[in-house]
């Protein structure tokens, strides 16, 4: 069973760096799928951050390309988001998952997830 | 981007009731369309993927149907559990995109 936990700093100040991390359990992120990020601002709905592969190619949402990395550590066995530039709509509940697609390319589904850390950018 | 539209975005239903639940696609995307079940306080669980593939351990009640732009999600027998927020999601290109989600609450 893949257990994902992100870890991070549930206090931004605006215009800082958000810095997220996500622990892997029980699968290698080097031995395939993506490993993706999804943010949830309060009472609204899911919004797709970007993702990267097990072999470290990135695929950033657009409409936060210029502000996102997202790296993967093989060794130990996590995947992280840097976040610049916070304002206080980056405030939502931030979840990690797998994208599996397996025989899919990259067509896959999130069928593991987080339990989602809550960052609030606030002074 | 490919934008997903869910209908209704709430409903109300009784335990027993059959519950059908739409998304459509700003563009064809195939059968690359998955459901997620959201409950308060929990991440979502997948239910469906490749539109109608159910999710290994996700009751029989759940299914899938459609290709193309429109999709639904069926709930056969609505049980105590199944009240929740539903939600589509687009895998055909990025940036990958959700509908905005349906809530089915108790009638």
């Amino acid at each position: 069973q893949v257990q994902l936990q992100e870890s991070g700093p549930g206090l931004v100040k605006p215009s800082e760096t958000l810095s997220l991390t996500c622990a892997v359990s029980d699968y290698s992120v080097g031995s395939g799928d993506f490993w993706d990020w999804i943010r949830q601002p309060p009472g609204k709905g899911l919004e797709w951050i970007g993702s990267i592969s097990h072999s470290g190619t990135t695929y950033y949402n657009p409409s936060l390309k210029s502000r996102v990395t997202i790296l993967l550590d093989t060794s130990k066995k996590h995947f992280s988001l840097n976040l610049r530039s916070v304002a206080a709509a980056d405030t939502a509940l931030y979840y990690c998952a797998r994208r599996h697609a397996p025989g899919l390319g990259d067509h896959g589904y999130f069928d593991y997830w987080g339990q989602g850390t809550l960052v609030t950018v606030s002074s | 981007d490919i934008q997903m539209t869910q209908s209704p975005s709430s409903l109300s239903a009784s335990v027993g009731d059959r519950v059908t639940i739409t998304c459509r696609a700003s563009q064809r995307i195939s059968n690359y369309l998955n459901w997620y079940q959201e409950k308060p306080g929990e991440a979502p669980k997948l239910l469906i993927y490749t539109a109608s593939s159910l999710q290994s351990g996700v009751p029989s009640r759940f299914s899938g149907s459609g290709s193309g732009t429109e999709f639904t999600l069926t709930i056969r027998s609505l049980q105590p559990e199944d009240f929740a927020t539903y939600y589509c999601q687009q895998s055909y290109n990025t940036p990958l995109t959700f509908g905005g989600g349906t809530k089915v609450e108790i009638k």
